[in-house]
């Protein structure tokens, strides 16, 4: 079975600051990594994907993650964060082999100082 | 072009009330999920469904919740007999056909927040 750790439940960090959100899987398969993000009252919305190919991976508003495949780990990267992106982050793995739910980890809510 | 549609955004119901929470997927998407978020506890998977057929239910509780996605109309989850326990935020996320979706790319409504007293 698939799982998500997310290491961090809240992240303090001044405006302009860079972030890092953490993020490590356990799978026994090759997998598919996602970010969402979760503003306040508001649903879920993609902020980068992993399939396959490059490791690095660019998202919306800046933000990046790159695959660690030896680390099992898909952290989440900001060089220079803004007080709007002061929300709850998950992140979340399937199995590429067939229509499985994303498995979510807990949540980092992150909050921007200003 | 509206995204996936849930009501009501807010739900209050009292102990041993039954609860129908409902969701239109995006233009065109067929797959429907169910998530119940708790809090500190993040997303938890309930069920998946596509018209008429439900495909993994393996998250949902054994008694007193059910859920439909019938050939015309919004997918339905249904709590009876609401406990405490029960109050939560229920997202529905739906994607398009396999052939065409990316794996995974889930498009989420906004949420419906149940409350028993």
């Amino acid at each position: 079975a698939q799982s998500v750790t997310q290491l961090d439940s809240q992240v303090p960090v001044f405006e302009e600051a860079p972030v890092e959100l953490r993020c490590n899987y356990s799978s026994s398969v090759s997998v598919y990594l996602f970010w969402y993000v979760q503003y306040p009252n508001q649903g879920l919305q993609l902020l980068l994907k992993y399939l396959s190919g490059s490791t690095l991976v660019k998202g919306i508003n800046g933000f990046e993650a790159e695959f660690n495949k030896s680390q099992t780990s898909f952290h989440l990267r900001k060089p220079s964060v803004h007080i709007s992106d002061t929300a709850e982050y998950f992140c979340a793995v399937s199995d590429p082999r067939g229509n499985t739910p994303l498995v979510f980890g807990k949540g980092t809510r992150l909050s921007v100082i200003a | 072009n509206a995204g996936v549609m849930q009501n009501p955004r807010h739900l209050v119901r009292r102990r041993g009330q039954e609860a129908r929470l409902r969701c239109s997927p995006m233009k065109g998407h067929s797959h429907v999920y169910w998530y119940r978020q708790l809090p500190e506890e993040g997303l938890k998977f309930m069920v998946y469904l596509q018209k008429e057929n439900i495909i993994d239910e393996s998250g949902m509780p054994k008694e007193r919740f059910s859920a439909e996605f019938p050939k015309e109309g919004p997918s339905i989850l249904r709590i009876q007999q609401v406990v405490r326990g029960d109050s939560a935020a229920y997202f529905c996320a739906s994607s398009p056909p396999t052939a065409s979706r990316g794996p995974g790319e889930l498009f989420f409504g906004e949420g419906s927040r149940l409350t028993v007293l």
